[in-house]
């Protein structure tokens, strides 16, 4: 079965930390996993997306990692704001499809 | 500015009275779909479309309908809601590129509460 699992599922953080989210799949065939934010109420918005041949990808201060062996990624987030306070969704896409396997999200809350 | 948009953010309504969420995008997008996303539950997709007048069913497409006769609009349309299509609704475009699609990029939410 298609499945991408998260954790963790909340994280609270001060301001001006770091932190690192992951996520494990089990989907095939692969084509690549993107990171998203959401806003509470809002739409889910792209941080990164990473084919199988990539392992590392930043966006600011957003950095993705793929092992496509072991069928993991994380999401670190540099020197954390408090507009960093979102959801975090991990999601797989089917190759040759626009098929979504989403996760159930990382909410990350950060406090001053 | 490139955008999905959606319509209207929030709508109550009642058992049973048709509606119909409006959902339009200015990129040129042959690929768009609606989600529902649920406490505890990832998006789930309801329908989706590859292009115009081509609409296929979703993971839950149960109560709900789509038509896709321009390439910029994807109506979702409720004929008959019940209390169980209380959610949050999410329309979403994406453009088949040379490596597969794109990233897909969503409205900014429907939130339906059904009475």
């Amino acid at each position: 079965k298609n499945q991408v699992e998260q954790s963790p599922q909340s994280l609270i953080i001060l301001e001006g930390k770091n932190c690192t989210l992951q996520c494990n799949y089990t989907v095939s065939p692969f084509s690549n996993l993107r990171w998203y934010k959401q806003d509470t109420g809002r739409g889910p918005v792209s941080l990164t997306i990473m084919t199988f041949s990539e392992n590392t990808k930043s966006n600011g201060r957003y950095t993705a990692t793929l092992d496509a062996d072991t069928k993991q990624s994380s999401l670190h987030i540099t020197a954390s704001q408090l507009s960093d306070s979102a959801s975090y969704i991990c999601v797989v896409s089917l190759y040759n499809t626009d098929k979504l396997i989403f996760g159930t999200g990382t909410r990350l809350q950060v406090f001053p | 500015e490139a955008q999905v948009t959606q319509n209207p953010r929030y709508l109550i309504t009642v058992t049973g009275k048709k509606l119909t969420v409006t959902c339009s995008q200015n990129m040129n997008h042959e690929y768009m779909s609606w989600y529902r996303q649920d406490p505890g539950l990832g998006l789930r997709q309801i329908y989706y479309s590859m292009n115009v007048e081509v609409t296929d069913k979703g993971d839950v497409p149960e109560g709900y309908k789509v038509s896709r006769k321009e390439k910029r609009n994807f109506p979702l349309i409720l004929e008959s809601p019940s209390p169980n299509q209380t959610s949050l609704y999410f329309c979403a475009s994406s453009l088949l590129g040379q490596g597969g699609f794109t990233e897909a990029f969503f409205g900014q939410g429907t939130r339906l509460t059904v009475v």
